[in-house]
Parts: C-alpha cells; sequence; structure tokens
C-alpha cells in the first residue's frame, strides 16, 4: 500500500527554521514528483511548493519564496522541505503529497500523509 | 493564478439523498479539475480527477462532470462515511489551486 509519512514539525518562533520529512514507501519515489501543501488551522488547501521526480525542477508558492527549499534524496525515498525565516502566518499542517501523473509537479496528488503541525508562535 | 470558487460552503443532506456540489473557476481550467473528500484528523483523499474519472477505488455513487470554468460533483445517494468536506483543484496552471470546501453534514 503507497504510504507517504511526514515528520519534523513543532513549536517554533518567528524568523526560527523547521526541517520537515517525508517518508514514501510501496511506489517508485523517484519516478513521481511530490509536493508540499498546507492547511492552516479551520481554513483550505495551499499548495508550498513541488519537486520534480529526479529533483533538477522545483517551484515555489510567493507566500514562500526564498525562505523554504524543497529537495528530496532518491535513495533514501524521502521528500524534505527546509523552512527559514518562519512567520506566524506559516502556522498549518503540512502535507506531503505525491503526483498523480509522473515526473513533473503539476498535476493532481494521488495520495497524501497525515501531515505534521508547524505552529510559528512566540 | 486561478482562483477556484466552491459552493455551497455547506450542504445539509440526510443519507440516501443526492447531493450537488459545484466548484467554478475564474479562468478555463479546461477538463485538468480533481475532486478530494477530506475526513477530520485525515489527509485528502483523490476522488476525480480529469474532471469525470474515478479515481481507484472510488465508489461509483460519486460522479464528476464540466469543462472550462464550471464544474460538478454528484454523490447519488449518500452513504454515511461520505460526510466530510470536498474540495475541487485545477491543474490546468502552475500554481495548483483549490476552492474554499463544501462541508457536507447530515441533516
Amino acid at each position: 500500500e503507497v504510504q507517504v509519512l511526514e515528520s519534523g514539525g513543532g513549536l517554533v518562533q518567528p524568523g526560527g527554521s523547521l526541517r520537515l520529512s517525508c517518508a514514501a514507501s510501496a511506489f517508485i519515489f523517484s519516478n513521481s514528483a511530490m509536493s508540499w501543501v498546507r492547511q492552516a488551522p479551520g481554513k483550505g488547501l495551499e499548495l508550498v511548493s513541488g519537486i520534480s521526480a529526479i529533483g533538477e525542477s522545483t517551484y515555489y508558492a510567493d507566500s514562500v519564496k526564498g525562505r523554504f527549499t524543497i529537495s528530496r534524496d532518491n535513495s533514501k525515498n524521502t521528500l524534505y522541505l527546509q523552512m527559514n525565516s518562519l512567520r506566524v502566518e506559516d502556522t498549518a499542517l503540512y502535507y506531503c503529497a505525491k503526483d498523480g501523473v509522473g515526473a513533473l509537479p503539476k498535476y493532481y496528488f494521488d495520495y497524501w500523509g497525515q501531515g505534521t503541525l508547524v505552529t510559528v508562535s512566540s | 493564478e486561478i482562483v477556484m470558487t466552491q459552493s455551497p460552503a455547506t450542504l445539509s443532506v440526510s443519507p440516501g439523498e443526492r447531493a450537488t456540489l459545484s466548484c467554478r473557476a475564474s479562468q478555463s481550467a479546461g477538463s485538468n479539475l480533481a475532486w478530494y473528500l477530506q475526513k477530520p484528523g485525515q489527509g485528502p483523499r483523490l476522488l476525480i480527477y480529469g474532471a469525470s474519472t474515478r479515481a481507484t477505488g472510488t465508489p461509483a455513487r460519486f460522479s464528476g462532470s464540466g469543462s472550462g470554468t464550471d464544474f460538478t460533483l454528484t454523490i447519488s445517494s449518500l452513504q454515511s462515511e461520505d460526510f466530510a468536506v470536498y474540495y475541487c483543484q485545477q491543474y490546468n496552471d502552475w500554481p495548483q489551486t483549490f476552492g474554499q470546501g463544501t462541508k457536507v453534514e447530515i441533516k
């Protein structure tokens, strides 16, 4: 069964940093684009960042550009999100999502994790 | 970016009844539209992609239609497990964008 499992969330002060991880299993990770999608408390879904299957292309929402960095290690079947200069408005549940089509992160998402909570507060 | 607007925000339906959810795009999304279901404490689950293609494991009571700017998700006979929040998402342009959700609740 395909699984993606996020970790690394927590409480951090404004201006701080966190690194999220997403461990994938039961599919060929190196063939699949991956993305991070977040959901603020009681709110809807917002695409944060995406990365192509072999990592040569990355995409960021304007709200996180220059502060967040997405990366992947295909030898470890793991996706990462390095979050720097965190703001209160970055508080959200962060989901790891597998692209449903293939190598580029520009389609729908066929598998999602349960999410990891990031809280930015002083 | 394409703005997605869902209506209604909340839909009250009795079990066994039909539910119709709407999603409108601010510009054409072609047929590049997906629907998801989200239950409390869970990540979203893909129901429909390509506006009308059921994802693996999606029951036949779920059907999607539409193209361009207007899309519909129909649940022909609501079951207890269908009461949840539903999101539409366009992937015609990057960034992919989501509607704000429709909550389907028990009447």
